[in-house]
């Protein structure tokens, strides 16, 4: 089975300026996850679905981040505009449900330097 | 509120010489432990995961963990490191209700030498 995708691999851009990523959840996973992973730290979860509504986004700085997962399938995050402190591998996982004990499959990241 | 903290930052070991990473965990709540593996430029993936039952658990590449309840700990093992298990190695709990989120440890870079 396909795996999680994800989109750009690496991105550069300036502060003040905007980005947005993209996630493909493995075929079937309700739920959908997008962490911040930033250099010598474990993973931090921004946001959370379930299906196309948000379960958790309490750790979403939601005065320049946004997420959205229309349909119930692919999602994107966006920052705008972005900082400095915003550089990090930003990571998305699915699992089938978020029942507990459930495995989440993570894509390979995207890497955000801002300058 | 659920809390994981790995003990060491980074753990040097020698090719083919035992090593376990150490994970304590607290929480107000019961939880599922996991451990997860993440290789250069990759994406995180799962080694093993305890839900209940036996508190030995063995997961992929050789790998085992241990659930000790009243120590809060989730320690993995090998018995024998290869170069291939050069990785950082995470540590996580989800609460097993409500939103069933995952906590992260910051992780434990492990480097075998050869």
């Amino acid at each position: 089975e396909a795996g999680v995708a994800q989109s750009p691999r690496y991105k550069i851009i300036e502060k003040r300026q905007s980005v947005a990523f993209w996630c493909n959840p493995i075929s079937g996973h309700a739920t959908l996850y997008w962490y911040q992973q930033i250099l010598g730290q474990g993973p931090k979860l921004l946001i959370q679905f379930q299906n196309n509504g948000v379960v958790d986004d309490s750790q979403l700085p939601k005065d320049r981040f946004s997420a959205e997962r229309l349909k119930g399938v692919d999602s994107t995050l966006k920052i705008q505009p972005a900082k400095l402190e915003d550089s990090a591998v930003y990571l998305c996982a699915s699992s089938l449900d978020r029942a507990g004990g459930d495995t989440q499959y993570f894509g390979p990241g995207t890497r955000l330097t801002v300058l | 509120a659920q809390s994981v903290t790995q003990l060491d930052s980074q753990v040097p070991v020698f090719e083919e010489a035992p090593v376990e990473l150490r994970c304590n965990y607290s929480s107000s709540v019961s939880v599922y432990l996991f451990w997860y593996v993440q290789y250069p430029n990759q994406g995180l993936q799962l080694l093993l995961k305890y839900l209940s039952g036996s508190t030995l658990v063995k997961g992929i590449n050789g790998f085992e963990a241990e659930f000790n309840k009243s120590q809060t700990s989730f320690h993995l093992r090998k018995p024998s490191v290869h170069i291939s298990d050069t990785a950082e190695y995470f540590c996580a709990v989800q609460k097993n209700s409500g939103t069933y989120k995952y906590i992260f440890g910051t992780g434990t870079r492990l480097k075998v030498l050869a």
